[in-house]
């Protein structure tokens, strides 16, 4: 049973445009969320999270949206830029302080210029 | 300031043969994580380790897999016997603390199993 699902394999926006990557969990024991960007041949890159005491979080062009009453988040990225390419893993937690976390399939996102 | 390093980047087995995939965390980290991506799927969390003492382990095939992470050197992620179901890439992190954005990922490791 996967706990942290991505549905969208696949991506694509034009450049200047809004991306939305979509993540669903099903544990609601998870209270911490990460998004995780990753190019090819590389390890993962944090990007941002959320704490289930909030339902929202922004950084620049980054924002994620908590919806805890339906087991959703999503990633916002505004204005989308061709470097923003890659594979984004949504990835969850139990404790914040575990230091384990249970990571979706991922979506690839391409910014076409 | 190097990041995580691990080595080899690749590494071609046989089945039946080891694989010992190693990981140096950043200047400073006292604590490992190991994860494992199979083709088409995200990141399965593995082991956590501290220097010396494994913390977590509960992602861990119960047979041929085996960790450690000792006091001198890098931390040695250990496949025995391997089959090529264990084709897959093997990340490590490490981190300060036990918390999961100041984890840094090293490159992976690409396990071939012939």
């Amino acid at each position: 049973d996967q706990q942290v699902k991505q549905n969208s394999p696949s991506l694509s926006v034009q450049e200047g445009r809004i991306s939305i990557l979509n993540c669903d969990y099903t544990n609601s024991m998870f209270d911490y969320f990460l998004w995780y960007k990753k190019y090819p041949a590389e390890g993962p890159t944090f990007l941002i999270s959320i704490s289930s005491i909030k339902d929202k979080n922004e950084d620049g062009r980054f924002t994620v949206f908590l919806n805890k009453s339906a087991k959703h988040l999503s990633l916002h990225i505004v204005p989308s830029q061709p470097g923003d390419s890659a594979v984004y893993f949504c990835a969850a937690s139990a404790d914040t302080n575990a230091g384990k976390s249970t990571f979706g399939d991922g979506t690839t996102l391409t910014v076409k210029p | 300031n190097a990041g995580v390093m691990q080595n080899p980047r690749h590494l071609v087995r046989r089945r039946g043969q080891e694989a010992r995939l190693r990981c140096s965390p950043m200047k400073g980290h006292s604590h490992v994580y190991w994860y494992r991506q199979l083709p088409e799927e995200g990141l399965k969390f593995m082991v956590y380790l501290q220097k010396e003492n494994i913390i977590d382990e509960s992602g861990m095939p119960k047979e041929r897999f085996s960790a450690e992470f000792p006091k001198e050197g890098p931390s040695i992620l250990r496949i025995q016997q391997v089959v090529r179901g264990d084709s897959a890439a093997y990340f490590c992190a490490s981190s300060p603390v036990a918390f999961q954005e100041t984890q840094y990922f090293g490159p992976g490791t690409r396990l071939l199993v012939l």
